[in-house]
């Protein structure tokens, strides 16, 4: 199975400013056939199901505000916001859709500093 | 605008079966792969199983594998999960969810664009 591995667990950062959260797969998720990442990013608030940000590693999702951007290749990816609003308080998880079983990231909390 | 309502979730003894659904409104059912995804407490996301529109793939997470069966009702608009020989560790919240993406070759691949509020299954003496 492929580990997805996200760091960091939590983090704290200013309205406003950016915030990154990176997740590293155990293997690449690159396919060779089509040049294309498998890798997703969610977004995770209590009390409401997952919703999805990115796919293709930098695709965003329907209705995902522009500050919110994938990048990164093969094992390593990065999801960024580039300035930080209160409701993008949050745990975010990294899926492979590579092979199954799809796993994901432990996630990461993210909070308002 | 796309709906997942899942139901069937309680509470049941170790050893004992459920049977989860999710109705599904908004679109095409048919034409997309559905799944189950389920959330213990405190814990993240595991990937439960899939399966294909017309039922005739299915795919789970090793381990489910003899325990659990996803089937769906085109007719209906649903999605199953037949949950038998739970175990403490299956204790989640089970999310509902629609894949986007394809199998080819025995590989799969697919993201998930739309999920359900999910139901709580409790397993516990």
């Amino acid at each position: 199975d492929i580990v997805m591995t996200q760091s960091p667990d939590s983090l704290a950062v200013s309205l406003g400013e950016r915030a990154t959260i990176n997740c590293k797969s155990s293997q690449s998720v690159l396919h060779s056939s089509n040049n294309k990442n498998y890798f997703a990013w969610y977004q995770h608030k209590p009390g409401q199901p997952p919703k999805l940000l990115i796919y293709w590693a930098s695709s965003r999702g329907s209705g995902v505000p522009d500050r919110f951007s994938g990048s990164g290749s093969g094992t390593d990816f990065t999801l960024t916001i580039s300035s930080l609003q209160a409701e993008d308080v949050a745990v975010y998880y990294c899926q492979q859709y590579y092979s199954t079983p799809y796993t994901f990231g432990q996630g990461t909390k993210l909070e308002i500093k | 605008e796309v709906q997942l309502v899942e139901s069937g979730g309680g509470l049941v003894q170790p050893g004992g079966s459920l049977k989860l659904s999710c109705a599904a409104s908004g679109f095409t059912f048919t034409t997309y792969w559905m799944s189950w995804v389920r959330q213990a407490p405190g814990k993240g996301l595991e990937w439960v199983a899939i399966i294909k529109q017309d039922g005739g793939e299915k795919y789970y997470v090793d381990s489910v594998k003899g325990r659990f069966t996803i089937s769906r009702d085109n007719a209906k608009n649903s999605l199953y999960l037949q949950v038998n020989s739970l175990r403490a560790e299956d204790t989640a919240v089970y999310y509902c969810a629609r894949g986007i993406g394809y199998c080819s070759g025995g590989n799969c691949y697919h993201y998930f664009d739309n999920w359900g509020q999910g139901t709580l299954v409790t397993v516990s003496s």
